[in-house]
């Protein structure tokens, strides 16, 4: 299976402050790479997929980035909405496999 | 609007079988798949395998032994069955869409249900 390993395990920001959140594939994965938003309780929600694009109705902040086996997940002001926990998953290789998922909290 | 809402029993004893419903309302999944995702308590996500009406089902190989994922058309369902449980398939079974044209991601989730594993 394709090992997915997101950095940092946690992340304490202020409103208004860049996040950066890293993820790294055991081996390459194409462009098939996908975030998710999971706040406490929901399921997770569909942020950005193949890399970049964004989902529909997602905020213009979130922003993806990378290929091969380095990919990066950005938010660009944080809002005290974003207070979540966020997972990359890769679609290349069978069976599809998550990061170990990133919590985001607001200092 | 495509919605999945999962269903079936909150308890399950060890070693009998895990079977869930995922009911799709507001459309079909069409061409594209229902997939079911596990997540453990505390931990992160796992892929256990999905049903496609062109490809039929796959699983995921770690599970394969265990699992049947099928479709009842005339419903508009999908069903899980997870046999011989123990204590450590204990999680939220989620189903979701899963979108091939989006480089294999999941746009559509379920709310989850929650199983328990234990006599």
């Amino acid at each position: 299976d394709i090992q997915m390993t997101q950095s940092p395990s946690s992340v304490s920001a202020s409103v208004g402050d860049r996040v950066t959140i890293t993820c790294r594939a055991s081996q390459g994965v194409s462009t098939w790479l996908a975030w998710y938003q999971q706040k406490s309780g929901k399921a997770p929600n569909l942020l950005i997929y193949a890399v970049s694009t964004l989902q529909s109705g997602v905020p213009s902040r979130f922003s993806g980035s990378g290929s091969g086996t380095e990919f990066s997940l950005t938010i660009s002001s944080l809002q005290p909405e974003d207070s979540a926990i966020y997972y990359c998953q890769q679609g290349n290789g069978f069976p599809y496999t998550f990061g170990q998922g990133t919590k985001v909290e607001i200092k | 609007q495509v919605q999945l809402q999962e269903s079936g029993p909150r308890l399950v004893k060890p070693s009998e079988t895990l079977s869930l419903t995922c009911t799709v309302s507001g459309g079909s999944i069409g061409i594209y798949s229902l997939t079911w995702i596990r997540q453990l308590p505390g931990k992160g996500l796992e892929y256990i395998g999905y049903f496609s009406y062109s490809r039929g089902p796959r699983y995921n190989p770690s599970l394969k032994s265990r699992v049947t994922i099928s479709a009842d058309t005339s419903k508009n369902q999908f069903s899980l069955n997870l046999r011989s449980v123990t204590a450590a398939d204990t999680a939220i079974y989620y189903c979701t869409r899963e979108r091939y044209n989006y480089g294999t991601a999941f746009d559509i989730w379920g709310q989850g249900t929650m199983v328990t594993v234990s006599s």
